[in-house]
């Protein structure tokens, strides 16, 4: 299988939106519900923001929100804020009668 | 809290096995809610899910198809811990190695608590 598709950077200013997209496949993405959202700054493990598409952990900013349509996931933060500067990655079930849980590639996230 | 405590070496020599544990405190590796994870991270192949081990009535364990022929995660009830094994490493399995824990919260698929990570450098 092959890795999710992120952009590989987005940007944005303090106080606005933004949104990472996260492109599979019908055999992933399309249909199973199980979509999850990583934020990592540098040289930190990945922390859980979203899964399950749009659930939100206990203690994540209700800023961090996800959504699906079709084979595409994604993840919108709103009033950015210099502490979100990070990579992002997105992560499924990858189907296909596998076990394997695909990653996206990561998306940077610059606060200008 | 669940933390999770990753040990082992840094430096691996080629075609010898790569040999991680991670301790369990907050959880026990023998939940019936939980799936115990190895995660690995470098630059050329990003994150990549290695495989993982849990307890459903019986010990179950699941492989990525890139590794399986040369995997094994085992757990250790006595110390609460699980532990990883890779055998005939290459320069190729230098990354960011970490454990993780998913639960039926996120079926299984969502990945809340991660060890601290452990640089391991596959050379002679």
């Amino acid at each position: 299988q092959s890795a999710l598709t992120q952009p590989a950077s987005v940007s944005g200013s303090p106080g606005q939106s933004i949104t990472i997209s996260c492109t599979g496949t019908s055999s992933d993405i399309g249909t199973y519900n199980v979509v999850s959202w990583y934020q990592q700054h540098p040289g930190k493990a990945p922390k859980l923001l979203i899964y399950e598409g749009s659930k939100r952990p206990s203690g994540v900013s209700n800023r961090f929100s996800g959504s699906k349509s079709g084979n595409t996931a994604s993840l919108t933060i709103s009033g950015l804020q210099a502490e979100d500067e990070a990579d992002y990655y997105c992560c499924s079930y990858a189907g296909s009668g596998t076990f394997d849980v695909l990653f996206g590639g990561g998306t940077k996230l610059t606060v200008l | 809290q669940v933390q999770l405590q990753q040990s082992g070496p840094g430096l691996v020599e080629p075609s010898q096995t790569l040999s991680l544990t991670c301790a369990i405190s907050g959880d026990y590796v023998s939940s019936n809610t939980a799936a115990w994870n190895w995660i690995r991270q470098s630059p050329s192949r990003g994150l990549e899910w290695l495989g993982r081990t849990y307890y459903r009535s019986k010990w179950y364990d699941d492989y990525a198809v890139s590794v399986k022929s040369r995997i094994t995660v085992n757990p250790d009830t006595s110390k609460n811990q699980f532990s990883l094994q890779l055998n005939s490493v290459t320069p190729e399995d230098t990354a960011v190695y970490y454990c993780a824990r998913a639960t039926s919260a996120g079926s299984y698929y969502a990945f809340d608590i991660w060890g601290r990570g452990t640089m391991v450098t596959v050379s002679s």
